[in-house]
């Protein structure tokens, strides 16, 4: 099955500096997400984004499909920022599917 | 807003017994998703459902089963509870095909002593 690899594993900032989260997989995808996990478990969708750039508040994502990786930029964090970073994918299977694969997670 | 709830935050079972894990969907989703969580592994898919009374194994089944009698709820069984499926579990729902945006329940807790 498809490959998602996420780096780095932990991450330590100070609240008011940028970073950037990385997400590589393995295959073609149809479908890749990021998710929050705050520190109470909840995991929260932040981009659907299989292709391109999008930007929500503080937060951005670009995905290049094309060589297979994506980041998620946080610029100014804060400690609400704290957490889990998730990357999903769902590999292109032609019919579409149902399941998402998880990365391992940046922890904030 | 979606709202996909979990029956239990917090369970404590002792080995050998049978655990029931409730999900239900306010949205009328017909995808469902049980994941569990683990330091380190990040989320695994144990079972899914694309429909009522369909269900589909994820990557690892082994030690559960589910339930999906309607659309809004999804169950999962743990048949004879060992302690290691001491986790937190997750539910989830997304609507259609793939490339739609999956939600997820706040988890639940289990701890098997």
């Amino acid at each position: 099955g498809i490959q998602v690899e996420q780096s780095p594993p932990d991450l330590i900032l100070q609240e008011g500096a940028n970073s950037t989260l990385r997400c590589n997989f393995s295959d073609s995808v149809n479908n890749l997400q990021w998710f929050h996990q705050n520190p109470w478990g909840q995991l929260i969708n932040l981009f659907y984004i299989p292709s391109g750039t999008k930007q929500n508040g503080r937060l951005s994502a670009t995905t290049v499909a094309t060589e297979r990786y994506s980041l998620l930029y946080i610029s100014s964090s804060q400690t609400t920022d704290s957490g889990v970073y998730f990357c999903a994918v769902d590999g292109y299977s032609g019919a579409g599917s149902y399941q998402l694969t998880f990365g391992k997670g940046t922890k904030l | 807003d979606v709202k996909v709830t979990q029956s239990s935050r917090y369970l404590v079972k002792r080995t050998g017994e049978k655990v029931f894990l409730e999900c239900v969907q306010d949205m009328d989703h017909e995808n469902m998703f049980w994941y569990r969580q683990d330091p380190g592994l990040g989320l695994r898919l144990i079972y899914f459902s694309y429909d009522v009374k369909m269900k589909e194994k994820g990557d690892i089944p082994e030690g559960y089963s589910v339930s999906r009698e309607k659309k809004e709820r999804f169950s999962l069984i743990l048949e004879s509870a060992s302690t290691n499926q001491t986790s937190m579990y997750l539910c989830a729902s997304s609507f259609g095909r793939a490339g739609n945006t999956i939600y997820f329940g706040e988890g639940s807790w289990l701890t098997v002593v």
